[in-house]
């Protein structure tokens, strides 16, 4: 059975820092990888999706690498800003499933001014 | 991105009605979406895949007669909490894929449900 852990559980740094969120699964069928943004009772933002091909994707400050053989994907976040707390969630879903995702517990981020 | 958009964002009900929630794909069309469950300070749990066109797809341990999904068009999936209770109320996140499988998975706003 497929299981997603992230770590840390969460994560305080001044503004201005440059931070890495873990991410690991038990899996390593595992197909493609997906980060989200969730801010407090709300859904979820897609950041960026790794898919099975690939092994890393950028999009501005964010940065995701995805390594299947040792079941691990990292979420970089350069520069942060007060404006990056939220929480991340990182998920998988496992080839011929039907794209169903499997998330982890998601690590709480605060970035102080 | 793709843009789902999930209807109503807050709902509080009495015990033992039933409440209905919509999600719909404003932009693309999608075959499949998901239903998710979330309790507090925890992640999400899929709840069932619903299949456009067919019956719906539930995880082990999610009472199909307590939540009923329908897919009737291409662009819209809802999820019924029939006979509401205390313990149902939690935050409900649809999804769909944007292009078939294996492809991006965009969520909507989320359902807070509050049963009293």
């Amino acid at each position: 059975k497929q299981e997603v852990t992230q770590i840390p559980a969460a994560l305080s740094v001044p503004e201005g820092e440059n931070l890495v969120l873990n991410c690991s699964f038990t899996d390593s069928a595992i197909y493609n990888l997906q980060w989200f943004r969730q801010d407090p009772g709300k859904g979820l933002t897609s950041l960026l999706l790794i898919q099975s091909s690939q092994r890393e994707q950028t999009s501005g400050r964010l940065n995701a690498s995805l390594d299947k053989s040792s079941g691990r994907s990292t979420l970089y976040i350069a520069a942060s800003q007060p404006g990056d707390s939220a929480t991340y969630l990182c998920a998988g879903d496992i080839y011929n499933q039907g794209g169903k995702l499997i998330f982890g517990q998601g690590t709480e981020l605060s970035v102080k001014p | 991105g793709a843009v789902v958009s999930q209807h109503p964002s807050r709902v509080i009900c009495k015990s033992g009605t039933s409440v209905k929630i919509e999600c719909r794909s404003l932009d693309f069309q999608a075959t499949t979406m998901f239903w998710y469950r979330q309790f507090p300070k925890q992640s999400l749990m899929l709840m069932a895949t619903s299949n456009e066109g067919s019956k719906a797809t539930y995880e082990q341990g999610v009472e199909k007669d307590k939540f009923l999904i329908n897919h009737a068009s291409l662009t819209l999936s809802t999820l019924t909490v029939t006979s509401a209770h205390p313990e149902d109320s939690s935050f409900y996140i649809c999804s769909a894929l944007s292009g078939g499988l294996n492809t991006e998975a965009f969520f909507g706003q989320g359902t807070r449900l509050t049963v009293v």
